[in-house]
């Protein structure tokens, strides 16, 4: 079955300790991208990729950090968390950078940092 | 910068009510324009999109998007709701294909859907 696979969906953490979320999908996809959703907000893009080794900054980076040294994974880290990055973290996937196509999205992970 | 909005925030309809989200955009050049669902507790799944052609796109369960250029707008309507319409809905926006384009789809603030049973 064609998807994005997250890992963990549910994570409590305390302030200050590294973490890191996974993100796999297995349609060969170029483009691969992390948002986070706040009520109100909407979803804001956090990074993106468009190939491997290919990364930049979307909308809100700061406190981020990602990797694509694989076509198919793409992990979030967290170095040092902070409570104001509590949120429901989306993965997604496009077959090209254009999202002509529209994205795939895995089934989130919802963070709390107390 | 561009921006996405979505003018209702939070919809209740008794079933079998015709339904209509507005999505405004900002971008003045070439989108692509999607429609996506978010039912509790999941993922968003795509709706409908449009990249060119027929302005009227249809979509998965009997969604249906107009885009009206002149407008900067791409509502979602739908003739007759049900319960199992209740979800979240964005609208996301999208430049247009070009060496400028980073893929990057700009998310409305989400108009919650409640259906009455």
């Amino acid at each position: 079955e064609a998807q994005v696979t997250q890992n963990p969906r549910y994570l409590i953490t305390v302030t200050g300790k590294k973490l890191t979320v996974t993100c796999s999908q297995n349609m060969n996809h170029e483009y691969m991208s992390w948002y986070r959703q706040d009520p109100g907000l909407g979803l804001r893009q956090i990074y993106y990729s468009m190939n491997v080794e290919v990364t930049d900054k979307g909308d809100v980076p700061e406190g981020y950090k990602v990797s694509r040294k694989e076509k198919r994974n793409f992990p979030l880290i967290l170095e040092s968390p902070s409570p104001n990055q509590t949120s429901l973290y989306f993965c997604a996937s496009s077959l090209s950078g254009t999202a002509n196509y529209g994205y795939t999205f895995g089934s989130g992970t919802r963070l709390t940092v107390v | 910068a561009q921006s996405v909005s979505q003018h209702n925030h939070h919809v209740i309809l008794s079933e079998a009510a015709s339904l209509e989200l507005g999505c405004n955009y900002s971008y003045g050049g070439t989108v692509n324009l999607f429609w996506y669902v978010q039912y509790p507790g999941q993922h968003l799944q795509l709706l409908l999109k449009y990249f060119s052609g027929d302005p009227l796109v249809k979509g998965i369960k009997g969604f249906e998007a107009e885009f009206i250029k002149s407008k900067f707008s791409f509502n979602l309507r739908k003739p007759s709701v049900q319960w199992s319409d209740t979800a979240e809905y964005f609208c996301a926006v999208n430049e247009g294909a070009g060496s400028s384009n980073t893929g990057k789809l700009i998310f409305g603030q989400g108009t919650t859907l409640q259906v009455k049973p």
